[in-house]
């Protein structure tokens, strides 16, 4: 995916451990966005940033935070990992206003 | 914002044209259509989005009705590489509103040789 980059691609992970995914573009996008995908759900929205320092809620929030501390990265820790917390995990960026976002490649997180 | 309805599975005949449904009956005035496919393990791609016009880019087609409770999108020329899951949105993707989309399950579309 031109300019996104998730890493890492794989994790396994235990219950109760801090869990850190990274999402990096290229592309001097506003807005950055972190997605989980399950089985028979379509795409949730866990957190979203606007600009850098500037993060809010998505609709499955709980037991996620997020931080932007520079443009390029957006970071979204797993605080207390849980086997519900198993998913594909997907970032996205854009630019602005009502155009697509450009997703990653995904993250696949189990929890053990 | 509004929920969409598409069938679960379609097939299509490769170099056909595929013609994906999409009913959205409770779309508001400033909502728009979206369409995105998701190939299997990849990320979700955008495809098209329109508001009430039709619209056509180098990927695809969008027919919107003049009601705007429906919408089709359609791959003129179907290949292999179109086999994915195609998710229809309505809403907006600005950011604070973001958060109210549904991604619903989509259509699976094979392309069959």
């Amino acid at each position: 995916d031109a300019g996104i980059t998730q890493s890492p691609r794989h994790k396994v992970t235990e219950t109760g451990t801090p869990v850190t995914l990274r999402c990096h573009q290229t592309e001097n996008h506003r807005y950055m966005y972190w997605y989980r995908q399950d089985p028979g759900h379509g795409l949730r929205l866990i957190h979203y940033s606007y600009g850098v320092k500037d993060t809010d809620k998505g609709e499955v929030s709980d037991g996620y935070s997020v931080s932007r501390s520079k443009t390029e990265d957006f970071l979204l820790t797993l605080e207390s990992a849980t086997s519900s917390q198993t998913s594909v995990y997907f970032c996205a960026i854009s630019e602005r206003g009502q155009g697509g976002y450009t997703f990653g490649s995904g993250t696949r997180l189990t929890v053990v | 914002d509004a929920k969409t309805t598409q069938p679960t599975s379609m097939d299509c005949a490769e170099g056909r044209a595929a013609n994906l449904p999409c009913n959205h009956s409770t779309i508001s005035g400033n909502e728009y259509v979206y369409w995105y496919r998701q190939i299997h393990s990849q990320g979700p791609q955008y495809i098209i989005h329109g508001l009430k016009n039709n619209e056509t880019n180098e990927m695809a087609s969008l027919i919107i009705t003049e009601d705007r409770k429906s919408s089709t999108l359609i791959l003129p020329h179907a290949t292999l590489r179109d086999t994915a899951v195609y998710y229809c949105i309505v809403g907006t993707f600005q950011a604070g509103n973001n958060r109210k989309l549904i991604w619903g399950l989509g259509t699976s579309l094979a392309v069959n040789p």
